[in-house]
Parts: C-alpha cells; sequence; structure tokens
C-alpha cells in the first residue's frame, strides 16, 4: 500500500534560518506529490506539487523535488518569517483503480519561527 | 477562484441532537470528500463523492450521514454522536476522483464539539 514518512518534529528555528522538512514515501505506480500547509484554526492549503519523477515544484519561497530514485519529496525554504509557522503534511495521490484519489498524509510537522 | 467553503465554522451540539455540515464549491470540480481530524493528526478520510456518487465510505459510523444534493455541495448529516466525535471536519474537492492525480483543495472546517 502507500504510504508517507516524515521527519519527526517539532521543528523550531529563528527568522532567517535555512528550513529542510524531509519525507519519504512508499507507493506503487507513479504517485503525485503534495506539500499541504495548516496554519492554527485553518484547514489545508496546498502550498506545492508535482506531478513526475524530477519535478521541481515551488511556491511562497518553497521548494521541493520528486526524486524517484530515493522515493523523497523534501520541502526546504531558504529563509523562514516567523509567519511560515504552521504544520506542515506530506502526501501523496496515486491515481487509478479504485482509490479515487485518496491522499494518503505523512504525520505532519509542527514548525516554529522565532523572530 | 480555488475555494471550498464550509458552514458553520464551530458548532456545538449534544449527543442527542441532529445537525448538519455543509461545504460548496464552485470550481466545476466532480469529487468531494468529507475528512475528519483531531489535534496534532493529518485528517482521516471519512467520504469520497464522484459525480455525485458515494464512491468511498471509510467504515464510518452510521451516525454520520453524506449526502451530495449537486456537483457543487456536499453535505454531512450528524445524528448521536459521541464525544470522542468532537474534532475538526475538513471538506476538499478535486476535479476529478478515479483518474488523474489532481490535487485537492480544502475547506477551512467546521470545529464540532459533542457535549
Amino acid at each position: 500500500g502507500n504510504s508517507v514518512t516524515q521527519m519527526e518534529g517539532p521543528v523550531t528555528l529563528s527568522e532567517e534560518a535555512f528550513l529542510t522538512i524531509n519525507c519519504t514515501y512508499t507507493a506503487t505506480g507513479y504517485p503525485s506529490l503534495f506539500w499541504y500547509v495548516q496554519y492554527p484554526g485553518e484547514g489545508l492549503q496546498l502550498l506545492l506539487k508535482a506531478t513526475k519523477a524530477d519535478d521541481k515544484g515551488s511556491n511562497k519561497g518553497f521548494e521541493a523535488t520528486y526524486r524517484k530514485e530515493t522515493t523523497s519529496f523534501h520541502l526546504e525554504k531558504g529563509s523562514v518569517q516567523v509567519s511560515d509557522s504552521a504544520v506542515y503534511f506530506c502526501a501523496l495521490r496515486n491515481a487509478g483503480g479504485t482509490s479515487y484519489g485518496k491522499l494518503t498524509f505523512g504525520q505532519g510537522t509542527i514548525l516554529t519561527v522565532h523572530p | 477562484d480555488t475555494e471550498v467553503t464550509q458552514t458553520p465554522k464551530h458548532l456545538v451540539m449534544g449527543m442527542t441532537n441532529k445537525k448538519s455540515l455543509k461545504c460548496e464549491q464552485h470550481m466545476g470540480h466532480r469529487a468531494m470528500y468529507w475528512y475528519k481530524q483531531k489535534a496534532k493528526k493529518p485528517p482521516e478520510l471519512m467520504f469520497v463523492y464522484s459525480y455525485e456518487k458515494l464512491s468511498i465510505n471509510e467504515s464510518v459510523p452510521s451516525r454520520f450521514s453524506p449526502e451530495c444534493p449537486n456537483s457543487s455541495l456536499l453535505n454531512l448529516h450528524l445524528h448521536a454522536l459521541q464525544p470522542e466525535d468532537s474534532a475538526l471536519y475538513l471538506c476538499a474537492s478535486s476535479r476529478s476522483g478515479a483518474g488523474g492525480n489532481y490535487e485537492q483543495y480544502f475547506g477551512p472546517g467546521t470545529r464540532l464539539t459533542v457535549t
């Protein structure tokens, strides 16, 4: 079956520090990969996505590259801000069959950025 | 516009009450989803509607009853809930269900408290 493993949190950084949140996956076929962000008291927002190997998704300074050879999709940002404090979820979706596009989520990583 | 709306934002109900959660999207998406999210955990899929037909029921107790009146609306009817059902209920939609690795867009959620 499908599974997603994220690095354990919480992660605490100072403003302008470099961020990496590791994500690895197990899946059959050719899944799409996503990063979602959840700010306190809100729903999930799609941060970025990649649909095939070597694709790089990017948005708001965040980047992640779909690495099929290492089955990874690590999230990076060069300089975090206090406003980036949130929970980050890595997820995958496999097309076709009877999965109806079910999303498989990682356990989430809590990021706190201090001024 | 990638907006999914949910009402109400907060709901407190007793164990004998009947209430409904509402979700709406106007993106022309043909798949809609209900998720349940407990604090500090990833969302758990409950139901998937594809082209207004129930495609997946993740063994959800019958006290939760979904309904999809048309392609833009999704309801979740609640009856005789238990305190452990208190959670954030998230609605999501995507361009399609089966076939295609399309991303899901989430609403802000309904925070449900069962007393």
